[in-house]
C-alpha cells in the first residue's frame, strides 16, 4: 500500500458526460501528479500540482482540468467524454515539487466510456 | 525531449532463473533519474528501484538490481531468482524536470511471464 488513495476504483459513463476523479496523497506529500494509461498511448503524464498550485503540464486535453485543494487532495475533472478517454487514471504523490526522486502511485481509477 | 525505449514487448522465463529487462534512454540533461515500476494484473504501479545519473554504484533493492551503463544510455533491470509473483508488466521511466517540476516519462513496458 503506497498510502495514496484514489476514488472511485471503477467508473462507467456515457459519451458526452462529465466525471470527477479524486486523489488523496500520502501524508506529508505536497505534490500530486496525474497520469493516464491507455492501450494506444501508454502511460502519459497529464499535470502536476504542488501545494495547491499548478507546476507542470503534460499532454492534458482542454476538456480535462484539475485542481489541488487546501487539504492537498486533488481532483481531475474530465468533461465531454469520448470513447478514447477510456483509460486507467493514476494519481501519484511526492514530498517535493521537483527534487524528491520518488513518486508513489495510487491504485488508479479505471474509466470506461460507452 | 527525453525518450525511453523498451524493446522487449514480452518475455517468458522459467521460475528461479534470472531475467534482464532492457531499457535505453535518450536525454541531453546531465542530471536525470531512472526508475523501474512493476504493474501486476491488478493495475497498481509499484516502485521497484531508482538510479540517479550521478550515482557511482548500480542500485540494488533485494532481488532487483539495475545494470546502469551511462555511456550506452542503458538502465536494464535484473531480477534474480524469479518467482511466479514476478509475472507483471514492467515499466522503465525517466524523471524529467521542467522549471523545477518533475514528471516521469515512461517506456512502453515489457510483459514478463514466469513459468513454473
Amino acid at each position: 500500500d503506497s498510502g495514496v488513495t484514489q476514488t472511485p476504483k471503477h467508473l462507467i459513463t456515457a459519451t458526452g458526460q462529465r466525471v470527477t476523479l479524486r486523489c488523496s496523497p500520502r501524508s506529508g506529500d505536497l505534490s500530486v501528479y496525474w497520469y493516464q494509461q491507455s492501450l494506444d498511448q501508454g502511460l502519459q503524464f497529464l499535470i502536476q500540482y504542488y501545494n495547491g498550485e499548478e507546476r507542470a503540464k503534460g499532454n492534458i486535453l482542454e476538456r480535462f482540468s484539475a485542481q489541488q485543494f487546501p487539504d492537498l487532495h486533488s481532483e481531475l475533472n474530465l468533461s465531454s467524454l469520448e470513447l478514447g478517454d477510456s483509460a486507467l487514471y493514476f494519481c501519484a504523490s511526492s514530498e517535493g515539487p521537483g527534487y524528491s526522486y520518488e513518486q508513489y502511485f495510487g491504485p488508479g481509477t479505471r474509466l470506461t466510456v460507452t | 525531449a527525453q525518450k525511453i525505449t523498451q524493446t522487449q514487448p514480452g518475455m517468458f522465463v522459467q521460475e528461479k532463473e534470472a531475467v534482464t529487462l532492457d531499457c535505453t534512454y535518450d536525454t541531453s540533461d546531465p542530471s536525470y533519474g531512472l526508475f523501474w515500476y512493476k504493474q501486476p494484473s491488478s493495475g497498481e504501479m509499484i516502485f521497484l528501484i531508482y538510479q540517479g545519473s550521478y550515482d557511482q554504484q548500480n542500485a540494488t533493492e533485494g532481488r532487483y538490481s539495475l545494470n546502469f551503463q551511462k555511456a550506452r544510455k542503458s538502465a536494464n533491470l535484473v531480477i534474480s531468482a524469479s518467482q511466479l509473483g514476478d509475472s507483471a508488466m514492467y515499466f522503465c521511466a525517466m524523471r524529467e524536470v521542467i522549471q523545477g517540476a518533475q514528471k516521469l516519462v515512461f517506456g512502453q513496458g515489457t510483459r514478463l511471464t514466469i513459468n513454473p
